[in-house]
């Protein structure tokens, strides 16, 4: 079946490092990748989404190409901010019979000092 | 638009006891969905609705039920909470279109089962 590995957190970083957090899947057909965040208390939202082979998704700074090569879809940003303490979830849908259902990665946690 | 809400937002329950989770959409979303998550295990789907009159199994639906009422609500009912249930539950929600696939999650639902 579908799956979505991360990379074991937590991670921890200080402010204006570079961060990559890792994610790699396995489908079958061509999945839409996505990163979600999920800020303490909150629900989940969206940060950034692919639909296709070497799609870029960027948003707030953050960035992942989907690279079907290596089955890969790793979180990169130049500067993190304590701000963007949080949860991120990597999350694949593969479509077909699945239409509309998401397959999340363990989550990774993020704290950023100052 | 509040989007996708949930309540209650915590509840604390004995062995045995039953309740209902209640979700509402005022997104016209077609597809609503219920998710537990634990900790180092991301989010799981226990049901879906890919429409309205439709519900169907996700991975986890063992001691769980759901109702779609109408469009906009999807409920989530426990009849007898076990201790192994005790997670956070989110609900979401998903629309149409090239967007069919990029879910809206409500604030999530504090449950703890003693």
């Amino acid at each position: 079946g579908d799956s979505v590995t991360q990379m074991e957190g937590p991670v921890t970083l200080s402010e204006e490092a570079f961060l990559t957090i890792n994610c790699t899947y396995t489908a079958t057909g061509y999945p839409s990748l996505f990163w979600y965040v999920q800020y303490p208390g909150e629900g989940l939202q969206l940060l950034l989404k692919a639909t296709k082979a070497d799609d870029k998704g960027s948003n707030k700074g953050f960035e992942a190409t989907y690279r079907k090569e290596t089955t890969s879809f790793h979180l990169e940003k130049g500067s993190v901010q304590v701000s963007d303490s949080a949860v991120y979830f990597c999350a694949l849908s593969a479509g077909g019979t699945s239409y509309g259902k998401l397959t999340f990665g363990q989550g990774t946690i993020l704290t950023v000092h100052p | 638009n509040a989007g996708v809400t949930q309540t209650p937002k915590f509840q604390v329950l004995k062995t045995g006891q039953s309740m209902t989770l209640q979700c509402a959409q005022d997104m016209n979303h077609n597809s609503m969905y219920w998710y537990r998550q634990d900790p180092g295990m991301g989010l799981r789907l226990i049901y879906y609705s890919a429409s309205e009159g439709t519900t169907d199994k996700g991975e986890v639906p063992n001691g769980y039920n759901v109702s779609r009422l109408n469009k906009r609500e999807f409920s989530l009912r426990l009849e007898s909470a076990a201790p192994s249930q005790t997670s956070v539950y989110f609900c979401a929600s998903s629309g149409q279109g090239s967007s069919y696939n990029e879910q809206f999650f409500g604030p999530g639902t504090r449950l703890t089962v003693l």
